[in-house]
């Protein structure tokens, strides 16, 4: 079984430019959640989508968004980059059903440079 | 304030020994406690969770301890072996936002071959 695929692994990009970043869950999730991970501030959540809807999302100015296909497959973008948005942008997929908690299992990062 | 915390920024064990890793937290609506791993370059890898009706929860090598009463959450890893080394996040789910996960800071683990 597939795990979690992030692309592109690495980015490089000019402040002021916009970003998007894939993310391609297990087979059979539902749910894909974002969090960004800086040394400073460690791993914060950032949305989660589940069945194409935004189920919850954290403390992020309106610059990031994303969206998920009907294939659960998940894209975030970041716009107007800052060179404070540069970190490691982690996905997370899940079964998600029901209310409680389902294991989570993660991508390997996007890592995001601004310059 | 709310939030999910580490008393050891790191911690650097003999091989072989065990390791006990803590984490406190404040909020009591949380549903489940998990941890997780994170290896250089990888992403967070899932150890094991508890829930909060529960106070123990054993693994392979791995048991986890919850106390309700003063808010804390501690890893222990027997018989530590060089490949634990990594970064040890611990985390809690809040009843009805199953898809956060509110992470600590995470403590480093060194093992002395």
């Amino acid at each position: 079984k597939a795990g979690v695929t992030q692309t592109p692994r690495y980015l490089i990009k000019t402040r002021g430019q916009q970003v998007t970043l894939s993310c391609s869950p297990i087979s059979g999730h539902r749910s894909v959640s974002w969090y960004q991970q800086t040394p400073g501030q460690g791993l914060q959540f950032l949305f989660e989508y589940f069945s194409e809807t935004q189920r919850n999302k954290g403390n992020f100015p309106g610059r990031f968004s994303g969206r998920q296909f009907s294939n659960s497959r998940s894209e975030m973008n970041v716009s107007t980059l800052e060179l404070g948005d540069s970190a490691l942008y982690l996905c997370a997929s899940s079964l998600g059903g029901g209310q409680g908690w389902t294991e989570a299992f993660f991508g390997q990062g996007t890592r995001l440079t601004v310059v | 304030g709310e939030s999910v915390g580490l008393h050891l920024p790191t911690l650097s064990v003999q091989e072989g020994d065990n390791s006990i890793i803590n984490c406190a937290y404040s909020n009591s609506a949380s549903d489940y406690f998990i941890w997780y791993k994170q290896e250089s370059g990888k992403g967070p890898q899932f150890i094991i969770d508890i829930r909060s009706n529960m106070d123990k929860r054993q693994g392979q090598r791995v048991t986890v301890l919850l106390n309700k009463t003063v808010k804390h959450l501690s890893l222990q890893i027997a018989a530590t072996q060089p490949g634990d080394s990594a970064v040890y996040f611990c985390a809690e789910n809040r009843r009805g936002s199953q898809g956060n996960l509110i992470f600590g800071k995470g403590t480093k683990l060194s093992v002395k071959p």
